[in-house]
């Protein structure tokens, strides 16, 4: 059974450029959360989405936004890039929608953006 | 505000000792909190999960343990090999809708030499 994938793995922009990133949760999952992570730094909070409803959003700018399609899968959209926008972005699935499983979230390999 | 703290510098181990990694936080009483490792370039991977209300947790070679009193959680690697080197995070969440509210360490990273 497929893990959590992320896509593209890599993808460079130029400032001022609109990035697409999808991320297909593990079958049977209905929530999906994205994070940035910053080199050297633990990953941030961006969204929650739970049956396709938004459950939770971080302290981003409204540069960033993302859906829930029906079938469960994510897309995080990030509009006017910037530098600082430079990281690798994370798709964790979970099987419950608030409450924290035993098994905790389960992640992708993320995709890392680099902004020139 | 909330702040978590993990061991900044590198924690260089000899194979076979005990590696103890810490995780400290302010203004902040999390209901659960989690540890992850994450090797290069690839997305954390879930070790455990531990309750405000247990004060040890226990896995294979791991070892969690929780004290909310000097809020501080240990992670112990009991006979380290060369494979456990990676970047330990620990994340700490409230509860009910804790999804939106998880906070990360910035992690430790961990080498065990042969």
């Amino acid at each position: 059974d497929a893990g959590v994938t992320q896509s593209p793995t890599h993808l460079i922009k130029t400032r001022g450029q609109q990035v697409t990133l999808r991320c297909s949760p593990i079958s049977g999952h209905k929530s999906v959360s994205w994070y940035q992570q910053v080199l050297g730094q633990g990953p941030q909070f961006i969204f929650q989405y739970y049956e396709k409803e938004e459950r939770g959003r971080g302290n981003f700018p409204d540069r960033f936004s993302a859906r829930q399609f029906p079938n469960y899968s994510s897309e995080l959209n990030v509009n006017a890039l910037l530098l600082g926008d430079s990281a690798l972005y994370l798709c964790a699935s979970s099987s419950m929608g608030d409450l924290p499983s035993n098994y905790g979230y389960t992640f992708g390999s993320g995709t890392r953006l680099t902004v020139v | 505000s909330q702040k978590i703290e993990q061991n900044s510098e590198a924690l260089n181990i000899q194979e076979g000792k005990t590696a103890t990694l810490t995780c400290n936080y302010t203004n902040y009483s999390p209901a659960y909190l989690q540890w992850y490792r994450q090797d290069p370039g690839r997305g954390p991977v879930f070790l455990l999960l531990i309750r405000e209300n247990e004060k040890e947790k226990r896995k294979e070679r791991l070892k969690v343990t929780f004290d909310t009193t000097l809020k501080q959680s240990l992670f112990h690697i009991t006979a380290s090999q060369p494979a456990d080197s990676a970047t330990y995070l620990c994340a700490l969440l409230p509860g009910y809708s804790s999804a939106s509210k998880i906070i990360f360490g910035s992690g430790t990273r961990l080498s065990i030499r042969p």
